[in-house]
Protein backbone atom coordinates (compact mmCIF):
# COMPACT_ATOMS: atom_id res chain seq x y z
CA UNK A 1 0.00 0.00 0.00
CA UNK A 2 1.39 3.69 -0.69
CA UNK A 3 2.38 5.73 2.07
CA UNK A 4 3.24 9.61 1.36
CA UNK A 5 5.17 11.03 3.85
CA UNK A 6 6.09 14.48 4.41
CA UNK A 7 8.96 16.00 7.59
CA UNK A 8 8.54 18.54 8.86
CA UNK A 9 5.38 18.77 9.99
CA UNK A 10 6.28 22.18 11.04
CA UNK A 11 8.81 25.27 9.43
CA UNK A 12 9.56 28.67 10.44
CA UNK A 13 12.46 30.46 8.38
CA UNK A 14 13.29 34.02 7.75
CA UNK A 15 12.06 35.61 5.38
CA UNK A 16 14.54 35.52 2.21
CA UNK A 17 16.05 32.36 3.02
CA UNK A 18 15.98 29.29 0.71
CA UNK A 19 14.38 26.32 1.73
CA UNK A 20 13.39 22.98 1.14
CA UNK A 21 10.48 20.68 1.71
CA UNK A 22 10.53 16.68 1.52
CA UNK A 23 8.27 14.38 1.07
CA UNK A 24 8.65 10.57 0.45
CA UNK A 25 6.63 7.41 -0.50
CA UNK A 26 7.48 3.76 -0.28
CA UNK A 27 6.06 2.34 -3.48
CA UNK A 28 8.04 3.76 -6.67
CA UNK A 29 5.28 2.40 -9.29
CA UNK A 30 3.93 5.84 -9.45
CA UNK A 31 2.37 7.79 -12.61
CA UNK A 32 3.54 11.28 -11.28
CA UNK A 33 4.04 13.32 -8.09
CA UNK A 34 2.27 16.81 -7.34
CA UNK A 35 2.93 19.63 -5.00
CA UNK A 36 -0.20 21.38 -3.67
CA UNK A 37 -0.36 24.67 -1.51
CA UNK A 38 -3.59 24.87 1.02
CA UNK A 39 -4.14 28.51 2.63
CA UNK A 40 -6.58 28.37 5.30
CA UNK A 41 -9.93 28.98 3.42
CA UNK A 42 -9.05 28.89 0.22
CA UNK A 43 -8.47 25.04 -0.65
CA UNK A 44 -5.78 23.55 -2.47
CA UNK A 45 -3.86 25.23 -5.67
CA UNK A 46 -1.72 23.02 -7.78
CA UNK A 47 1.85 24.55 -7.79
CA UNK A 48 3.62 21.31 -9.42
CA UNK A 49 3.60 17.98 -11.30
CA UNK A 50 6.77 16.12 -11.96
CA UNK A 51 5.21 13.37 -14.53
CA UNK A 52 7.29 9.83 -13.27
CA UNK A 53 9.25 10.19 -16.33
CA UNK A 54 10.58 13.91 -15.07
CA UNK A 55 13.37 14.58 -12.82
CA UNK A 56 12.12 18.43 -11.91
CA UNK A 57 9.73 20.98 -12.60
CA UNK A 58 10.57 24.85 -12.37
CA UNK A 59 7.56 27.50 -11.67
CA UNK A 60 9.08 30.93 -10.91
CA UNK A 61 10.76 30.37 -7.31
CA UNK A 62 9.68 27.01 -7.06
CA UNK A 63 11.65 23.81 -8.26
CA UNK A 64 10.51 20.38 -7.74
CA UNK A 65 12.46 17.35 -8.23
CA UNK A 66 11.55 13.87 -8.22
CA UNK A 67 13.51 10.63 -7.38
CA UNK A 68 11.60 7.40 -8.36
CA UNK A 69 14.03 5.00 -6.98
CA UNK A 70 14.45 6.15 -3.72
CA UNK A 71 10.96 7.45 -3.06
CA UNK A 72 11.44 10.98 -2.85
CA UNK A 73 10.46 14.19 -3.65
CA UNK A 74 11.65 17.70 -2.59
CA UNK A 75 10.30 21.40 -3.08
CA UNK A 76 12.92 24.35 -3.29
CA UNK A 77 11.65 27.45 -2.69
CA UNK A 78 13.96 29.72 -3.42
CA UNK A 79 13.86 33.62 -1.56
CA UNK A 80 11.27 33.08 0.57
CA UNK A 81 8.42 35.56 1.52
CA UNK A 82 5.89 36.00 3.92
CA UNK A 83 3.40 35.09 1.05
CA UNK A 84 4.80 31.88 0.84
CA UNK A 85 3.30 31.20 4.42
CA UNK A 86 0.98 28.04 4.01
CA UNK A 87 0.56 24.46 4.32
CA UNK A 88 2.38 22.15 1.70
CA UNK A 89 1.03 18.85 0.53
CA UNK A 90 2.24 16.79 -2.00
CA UNK A 91 0.36 13.72 -3.53
CA UNK A 92 1.82 10.72 -5.59
CA UNK A 93 -0.87 9.12 -8.61
CA UNK A 94 -0.54 5.40 -7.75
CA UNK A 95 -3.04 3.00 -8.47
CA UNK A 96 -5.52 5.41 -10.58
CA UNK A 97 -5.44 7.53 -7.28
CA UNK A 98 -3.77 10.40 -5.65
CA UNK A 99 -2.21 9.79 -2.27
CA UNK A 100 -1.40 12.42 0.16
CA UNK A 101 0.91 13.10 2.58
CA UNK A 102 -0.17 15.24 5.92
CA UNK A 103 1.94 18.60 4.37
CA UNK A 104 4.37 20.74 6.03
CA UNK A 105 3.57 23.66 7.59
CA UNK A 106 4.91 26.87 6.25
CA UNK A 107 5.71 30.26 8.29
CA UNK A 108 8.09 32.96 6.99
CA UNK A 109 9.17 35.22 9.28
CA UNK A 110 9.01 39.19 7.85
CA UNK B 1 -16.41 33.70 -10.09
CA UNK B 2 -14.72 30.45 -8.42
CA UNK B 3 -14.12 27.58 -10.99
CA UNK B 4 -15.26 25.09 -8.43
CA UNK B 5 -17.97 25.84 -5.39
CA UNK B 6 -18.99 24.36 -2.02
CA UNK B 7 -21.96 24.90 -0.19
CA UNK B 8 -22.52 25.43 3.07
CA UNK B 9 -18.45 26.42 3.90
CA UNK B 10 -19.50 25.66 7.40
CA UNK B 11 -22.19 23.44 9.06
CA UNK B 12 -22.51 22.20 12.35
CA UNK B 13 -24.92 19.29 12.86
CA UNK B 14 -26.20 16.91 16.01
CA UNK B 15 -25.00 13.01 16.00
CA UNK B 16 -28.39 11.10 13.54
CA UNK B 17 -29.16 13.76 10.94
CA UNK B 18 -29.08 13.73 7.70
CA UNK B 19 -26.05 15.93 6.15
CA UNK B 20 -25.73 16.91 2.48
CA UNK B 21 -22.36 18.74 0.98
CA UNK B 22 -22.87 20.36 -2.42
CA UNK B 23 -20.14 20.96 -5.13
CA UNK B 24 -20.58 22.50 -8.47
CA UNK B 25 -18.27 23.71 -11.25
CA UNK B 26 -17.77 25.69 -13.85
CA UNK B 27 -14.54 24.38 -15.39
CA UNK B 28 -16.58 21.69 -17.63
CA UNK B 29 -14.74 18.92 -16.68
CA UNK B 30 -16.01 15.70 -16.45
CA UNK B 31 -14.63 14.20 -13.12
CA UNK B 32 -15.46 15.07 -9.86
CA UNK B 33 -14.18 14.47 -6.31
CA UNK B 34 -14.90 14.23 -2.71
CA UNK B 35 -12.16 13.56 0.02
CA UNK B 36 -11.98 14.67 3.67
CA UNK B 37 -9.09 16.20 5.41
CA UNK B 38 -8.58 14.86 9.45
CA UNK B 39 -5.82 16.78 11.63
CA UNK B 40 -2.41 15.91 10.52
CA UNK B 41 -3.72 13.35 8.35
CA UNK B 42 -3.75 13.45 3.87
CA UNK B 43 -6.50 13.92 2.22
CA UNK B 44 -8.40 10.73 1.75
CA UNK B 45 -10.97 9.71 -1.01
CA UNK B 46 -14.38 8.82 -0.60
CA UNK B 47 -15.94 9.13 -3.84
CA UNK B 48 -15.32 10.12 -7.59
CA UNK B 49 -17.28 9.97 -10.70
CA UNK B 50 -15.84 10.09 -14.18
CA UNK B 51 -19.10 11.23 -15.47
CA UNK B 52 -22.94 11.40 -14.68
CA UNK B 53 -22.95 7.57 -14.66
CA UNK B 54 -19.90 6.54 -13.44
CA UNK B 55 -19.67 6.70 -9.48
CA UNK B 56 -16.70 4.58 -7.72
CA UNK B 57 -16.02 4.29 -4.41
CA UNK B 58 -13.01 5.69 -2.81
CA UNK B 59 -10.49 4.62 0.12
CA UNK B 60 -12.84 5.45 3.17
CA UNK B 61 -16.90 5.31 1.84
CA UNK B 62 -18.74 4.02 4.32
CA UNK B 63 -20.93 6.25 5.75
CA UNK B 64 -20.96 8.33 2.55
CA UNK B 65 -23.37 8.55 -0.43
CA UNK B 66 -23.07 10.68 -3.64
CA UNK B 67 -24.96 11.68 -6.62
CA UNK B 68 -24.20 12.93 -10.11
CA UNK B 69 -26.69 15.27 -11.03
CA UNK B 70 -25.34 16.82 -13.59
CA UNK B 71 -21.86 16.71 -15.35
CA UNK B 72 -21.21 20.10 -13.38
CA UNK B 73 -22.71 19.67 -10.18
CA UNK B 74 -21.81 16.51 -7.23
CA UNK B 75 -23.43 15.91 -3.78
CA UNK B 76 -22.32 13.97 -0.93
CA UNK B 77 -24.48 12.87 1.99
CA UNK B 78 -24.07 11.50 5.51
CA UNK B 79 -26.84 9.88 6.19
CA UNK B 80 -26.42 9.58 9.79
CA UNK B 81 -24.07 11.58 10.98
CA UNK B 82 -21.89 10.39 13.39
CA UNK B 83 -18.69 12.71 15.44
CA UNK B 84 -16.03 10.77 13.59
CA UNK B 85 -17.20 12.46 10.39
CA UNK B 86 -16.00 15.76 11.52
CA UNK B 87 -14.18 16.75 8.94
CA UNK B 88 -12.81 19.11 5.94
CA UNK B 89 -14.08 18.01 3.51
CA UNK B 90 -13.18 19.15 -0.31
CA UNK B 91 -14.62 18.88 -3.92
CA UNK B 92 -12.18 18.66 -6.60
CA UNK B 93 -12.45 18.35 -10.63
CA UNK B 94 -10.40 17.39 -13.92
CA UNK B 95 -10.43 16.91 -17.10
CA UNK B 96 -10.28 13.24 -18.89
CA UNK B 97 -7.81 13.80 -21.57
CA UNK B 98 -4.89 11.68 -20.22
CA UNK B 99 -6.89 10.09 -17.55
CA UNK B 100 -6.57 10.46 -13.79
CA UNK B 101 -3.17 11.95 -14.01
CA UNK B 102 -4.56 15.11 -15.09
CA UNK B 103 -4.17 18.37 -12.10
CA UNK B 104 -7.19 18.65 -9.67
CA UNK B 105 -8.53 21.61 -9.22
CA UNK B 106 -10.40 22.02 -5.70
CA UNK B 107 -12.76 24.00 -4.70
CA UNK B 108 -12.33 26.09 -1.15
CA UNK B 109 -13.89 23.37 1.41
CA UNK B 110 -16.76 22.40 3.65
CA UNK B 111 -15.91 22.31 7.13
CA UNK B 112 -18.48 19.91 9.15
CA UNK B 113 -18.94 19.52 12.83
CA UNK B 114 -21.21 16.61 14.00
CA UNK B 115 -21.54 17.10 17.49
Amino acid sequence: KQEVTQIPAALSVPEGENLVLNCSFTDSAIYNLQWFRQDPGKGLTSLLLIQSSQREQTSGRLNASLDKSSGRSTLYIAASQPGDSATYLCAVHSNYQLIWGAGTKLIIKP
Amino acid sequence: DADVTQTPRNRITKTGKRIMLECSQTKGHDRMYWYRQDPGLGLRLIYYSFDVKDINKGEISDGYSVSRQAQAKFSLSLESAIPNQTALYFCATSDNERGYTDTQYFGPGTRLTVL
